[in-house]
Parts: C-alpha cells; structure tokens; sequence
C-alpha cells in the first residue's frame, strides 16, 4: 500500500500525559498536512509543511502542541499535557505541488485519540 | 474569511435514484473546490475538485459536481445512486494559499 499511513490507530491515554503521532505520507508528495475532526464536523486545519518546513499554524493549535517533519518525509504531532478536550480524530494528509497549488490532498486513516 | 455550508445533514435516496448533495461556500475571489467522501473506519478519499474551466467537473464513482459561480455553490450529483454510495460527504474550499476549509459534512444514505 503506498498510501498515507498513520500510527497508531488509536490512543488511550489519561489526562496529563503526553501522546505523539505518527504521519507516513506519500513518497514523492513533498507537502504535509495534520487535521483535527470532531465528531459530527469536517476537518480542521492544525498545521502544514512544505518539505521540513513548517509553513502554517492554526490558531487551533495551541502552544501544548507541536508538530515536526525533520527530513521532510515523515511527521510527528506530539500533544503535551492532554486534555479531555483533545480527544478526537487526528488526520494527516499529503499532496504534491508547490506553494498555491491545487492539488488534491491525500489523507491517511486517521489516529483516534481519547483521553480519559 | 471562507467557509463551507453543507445545508443537509442528511439525504435519503432510493436506489437508482438521482441524488444531489449540496454545498455552498462564502469567499471573495476564485476558490479551488473539492468534494471528498469518508466511510466507517476510513481515511478521506478524493472525489472530485473545480479548479477552473468547464463548470461541470466529472469525478471517481459517476460522481459529478456543477460550479454555479452566481450562486456560489458546488453541489455533488450522480445520476443514479448505489446502495454502495452511502458513507459522509464533504465539501471544502481553498484559496491559492489558504487552507483547506471543509463543511460539517452530510450523511447520505442510499435505500435498496
């Protein structure tokens, strides 16, 4: 499969812990993309990389988060200190292009994350 | 700023029916438009995108969509619906630089 794989699939953790996410994207895409969805709502826009790069931050994505994609292949979302609030689906994306491109985004199964 | 309006949280079609899933979205300017659909236990998958040209854009699965710039809207059609096609629908929106900004999504539900 070389698709966009993510890991793990799902995340138990208690409230306080630390978590981190993995994004495998497509080998030749050089864009990177972390969504968050809620149940009953479309994704939202957390972050996204143009190789290593880290182009863009949402608002959403407050100071206890932290993304990286140290090679420019895959990425990691660590979350510091959760919060039941946190609990979602975390859905990474990839796609190829440069900057203002339209090219469709590829996205990987999603991590499902609640914390207790 | 954009945003996306998936008016229906829901749509019921018969089978072999036609069915329509709206969208309409609120920006300033030329915005690139994609409808992606998301089954149980499943990543999004691309469906179809507008980025300019003939209005009406042909996608995966039958699957089309109009581009009504007068009326802002894109809304998804296929002629004749399959049981298969019930999963949840999503409309987005991006500008050359923006994010991508999707709809709250509408469940369709296909009955045999």
């Amino acid at each position: 499969d070389t698709g966009v794989s993510q890991d793990p699939r799902h995340k138990i953790t208690k409230r306080g812990q630390n978590v981190t996410f993995r994004c495998d994207p497509i080998s030749e895409h050089n864009r990177l993309y972390w969504y968050r969805q809620t149940l009953g709502q479309g994704p939202e826009f957390l972050t996204y990389f143009q190789n290593e790069a880290q182009l863009e931050k949402s608002r959403l994505l407050s100071d206890r988060f932290s993304a990286e994609r140290p090679k420019g292949s895959f990425s990691t979302l660590e979350i510091q200190r959760t919060e039941q609030g946190d609990s979602a689906m975390y859905l990474c994306a990839s796609s190829s292009g440069l900057a203002g491109s339209y090219n469709e985004q590829f996205f990987g199964p999603g991590t499902r994350l609640t914390v207790l | 700023a954009q945003s996306v309006a998936q008016p229906e949280d829901q749509v019921n079609v018969a089978e072999g029916n036609p069915l329509t899933v709206k969208c309409t979205y609120s920006v300033s300017g030329n915005p690139y438009l994609f409808w992606y659909v998301q089954y149980p236990n499943r990543g999004l998958q691309f469906l179809l995108k507008y980025i300019t040209g003939d209005n009406l854009v042909k996608g995966s699965y039958g699957f089309e969509a109009e581009f009504n710039k007068s009326q802002t809207s894109f809304h998804l059609k296929k002629p004749s619906a399959l049981v298969s096609d019930s999963a949840l629908y999503f409309c987005a929106v991006r500008f050359s630089n923006t994010p991508l900004v999707f709809g709250k999504g509408t469940r369709l539900s296909v009955i045999a």
